[in-house]
């Protein structure tokens, strides 16, 4: 089973920012699109967006797309999620997860594999 | 954020089918397909059902997930104690160019 191994937790000011990573195999990195999914306390899932490494193409809600970015990094099959301008609101638990590119590439969006989640509280 | 609309609450007793719908409009449930995840107490979200209706190997059969027009519903069938957890549709709208979750239902186990 292909695993997703998130950073650990993280504490951050208002108004700053945050970089999560999720490390992956070499064939889930080549063959899989990887999406982050946060979930604040007490709340539902929402979708901020993803990458497919092999293609270096992304997608961003709308809702973040101003302050999101999403990195790759080959050499160590990483995927990374930058999000700036924090509020309290952006207090979650940040999930990486990820979906079969061939299903992606069809509009098939599903989410087979999660990480166990990294939590960011922002906090001042 | 949208969301797809599902009940915030199910129940059911051992033994019974309790079903978990899901709505939503043309650019996303009515033009594109519907998974379903399960989250238990203090747990990751997982998969049980993908392209509308299919379940990963290792999910019982005793779910199922059906949709029709610009709805979709997960049936739960010989309700179990575990199966107490969150409930999750999602799915790709077309107009907004993103992944769409409900908000979640919470099924009970009587």
């Amino acid at each position: 089973q292909a695993q997703l191994v998130q950073s650990g937790a993280e504490v951050k000011m208002p108004g700053s920012s945050v970089k999560v990573s999720c490390k992956t195999s070499r064939d889930t990195f080549s063959s899989y699109t990887l999406s982050w999914v946060r979930q604040a306390p007490g709340h539902g899932l929402e979708w901020l967006g993803g990458v497919i490494p092999i293609f270096d193409k992304t997608h961003s809600a709308r809702d973040f797309q101003d302050r999101i970015a999403f990195t790759t990094d080959e050499s160590t099959s990483t995927v990374y999620i930058d999000l700036n301008s924090l509020t309290s609101e952006d207090t979650a638990v940040y999930f990486c997860v990820a979906t079969p590119t061939i299903a992606t590439t069809a509009s098939r969006w599903y989410f087979d594999l999660w990480g166990r989640g990294t939590h960011v509280t922002v906090s001042s | 954020q949208s969301v797809l609309a599902q009940p915030t609450s199910a129940s059911g007793t051992p033994g019974q089918r309790v079903t978990i719908s899901c709505s939503g409009v043309t650019s996303n449930i009515g033009s594109n397909y519907v998974s379903w995840y399960q989250q238990l107490p203090e747990a990751t979200p997982q998969l049980l059902i993908y392209t509308n209706n299919r379940r990963p190997s290792g999910v019982p059969d005793r779910f199922s997930g059906s949709k029709s027009g610009t709805s979709a519903s997960l049936a739960i069938s010989g309700l179990r104690s575990e199966d107490e957890a969150d409930y999750y549709c999602a799915a790709w709208d077309d107009s907004l160019g993103a992944v769409i979750f409900g908000g979640g239902t919470k099924l009970t186990v009587l």
